[in-house]
């Protein structure tokens, strides 16, 4: 079946700017993850989504970032007034959160702010 | 303060050798553990994992290690092949912490031929 799906794949935007990411879970997987990695960086946890519940926002850099995933589907993370060090490549995952903990995850999207 | 820590930024391989990859953790709430490989231009594709119930878990040319007491886990794959050459993560989660995953810095995999 189909794996996670991110778009878009590369993002050039000017300082200052709104951009918003997408991503398309594993369809069934009810959790729903952002993470990013920096250049040279592991992989930091942004936010996470279960089901209907609220949203666990404790990794969030800053109040620029919010994310929304509507009918429990597709995920939205937006980043307001973009600053140099916001480049990075922005992961999605998901799980079914069945007892099962992996996560898949998709390709990725690469942001560079200028 | 990092949490999972992989200290060997790069390893190489002679292919058909043992490559051994090395991870420590803090945090003792870690109870789920996870080897991720990554290619460039790709996302992390999940390898094998374990549980701390466990102390060994195998899958084919993959075998993971976890000795709780010293908080080290390992990834050993066994023959080692070319197309292993990766940066592969090491990830730990916590059941308190809606299993968000907490990674390391990866180490680059590279098996020569």
């Amino acid at each position: 079946g189909a794996g996670v799906s991110q778009s878009p794949s590369n993002k050039v935007t000017e300082k200052g700017k709104d951009v918003e990411l997408r991503c398309d879970p594993i369809s069934g997987h009810t959790a729903l993850y952002w993470y990013r990695q920096s250049l040279g960086q592991g992989l930091e946890f942004l936010i996470y989504f279960q089901g209907n519940s609220a949203p666990d926002k404790s990794g969030l850099p800053s109040d620029r970032f919010s994310a929304e995933r509507t009918g429990g589907s597709v995920s939205t993370l937006t980043i307001q007034r973009t600053q140099q060090e916001d480049s990075a490549v922005y992961l999605c995952a998901s799980s079914s959160n069945r007892g099962q903990e992996t996560q898949y995850f998709g390709p990725g999207t690469r942001l560079l702010v200028l | 303060d990092q949490q999972v820590k992989q200290n060997s930024p790069s390893l190489s391989v002679q292919e058909g050798r043992i490559s051994i990859l090395n991870c420590d953790y803090t945090n003792s709430m870690f109870d789920y553990f996870l080897w991720y490989k990554k290619y460039p231009a790709e996302g992390p594709t999940f390898l094998i994992s374990i549980s701390s119930i466990k102390d060994k878990n195998e899958d084919g040319r993959f075998t993971v290690f976890l000795n709780k007491s010293a908080k080290h886990l390992s990834l050993h794959i066994v023959p080692s092949q070319p197309g292993d050459s990766a940066v592969y993560f090491c990830a730990a989660s916590a059941r308190r912490s809606a299993r968000q995953l907490t990674f390391g810095s990866g180490t680059q995999l590279t098996v020569l031929p």
